[in-house]
């Protein structure tokens, strides 16, 4: 059974600070790594991470996906309290579909003032 | 630009009723997904439709639950006689089609309670 793992589950941080997300995974039949932000609604879509793009970039976001050490990481740099959010990753899951996502629990980021 | 819709955003309903959930899919997506998060746990994949057809069904239990997306109108997923542990938040994707790997877009969720 595939299989996302998310560290740490909660972390909290001051505004100005650099964080890390780490994401491990393992799929059958690897095709992407997604990111996903989730506020207190709907997770909105951050990056698609593929074996054509392994880095992505958005303002003070980024990430990397490893697929020697089957993981990625979410950096965001210099964050503000409005970055404050549960980070969702997925893989597309096992049997080659690519569209039943398998989510990991997540990370619970806190930015205090 | 709207993007996934989803309604009821909340719905209560007294244990043995039927609830419906409705989503309709960001403009010019053709696939539709529903997930179900409940506490504590993350994102579980329930089931896939195209437009009059399920893909995929195997994360939906096999009683009690179904999923449609008619040719008109939203998909809707219904759960019949919903019991306490039907409470959740039910989330819908939707994405492009065609080969390869295309990023879903979610919408707001349905919080469904049972009382």
């Amino acid at each position: 059974e595939d299989k996302v793992v998310q560290s740490p589950l909660s972390l909290v941080v001051h505004e100005g600070d650099t964080v890390t997300l780490n994401c491990s995974y393992e799929v059958t039949n690897f095709r992407s790594l997604l990111w996903y932000k989730q506020e207190k609604k709907a997770p909105t879509f951050l990056f698609m991470l593929t074996s054509s793009g392994i880095e992505k970039k958005s303002g003070r976001l980024s990430s990397i996906l490893d697929k020697k050490e089957l993981s990625s990481i979410l950096n965001i740099t210099a964050t503000q309290t409005g970055d404050s959010a549960i980070y969702l990753c997925a893989v597309p899951s096992e049997g080659g579909s690519n569209y039943k996502l398998t989510f990991g629990k997540g990370t619970l980021l806190t930015v205090n003032p | 630009n709207a993007g996934v819709m989803q309604n009821p955003r909340h719905l209560v309903r007294r244990r043995g009723q039927e609830a419906r959930l409705r989503c309709s899919p960001m403009k010019g997506h053709s696939h539709v997904y529903w997930y179900r998060q409940l506490p504590e746990e993350g994102l579980k994949f329930m089931v896939y439709l195209q437009k009059e057809n399920i893909i995929d069904e195997s994360g939906m239990p096999k009683e009690r639950f179904s999923a449609e997306f008619p040719k008109e109108g939203p998909s809707i997923l219904r759960i019949q006689q919903v019991v306490r542990g039907d409470s959740a938040a039910y989330f819908c994707a939707s994405s492009r089609g065609g080969q390869g790997t295309y990023e879903q877009y979610f919408g707001p969720g349905t919080r469904l309670t049972v009382t």
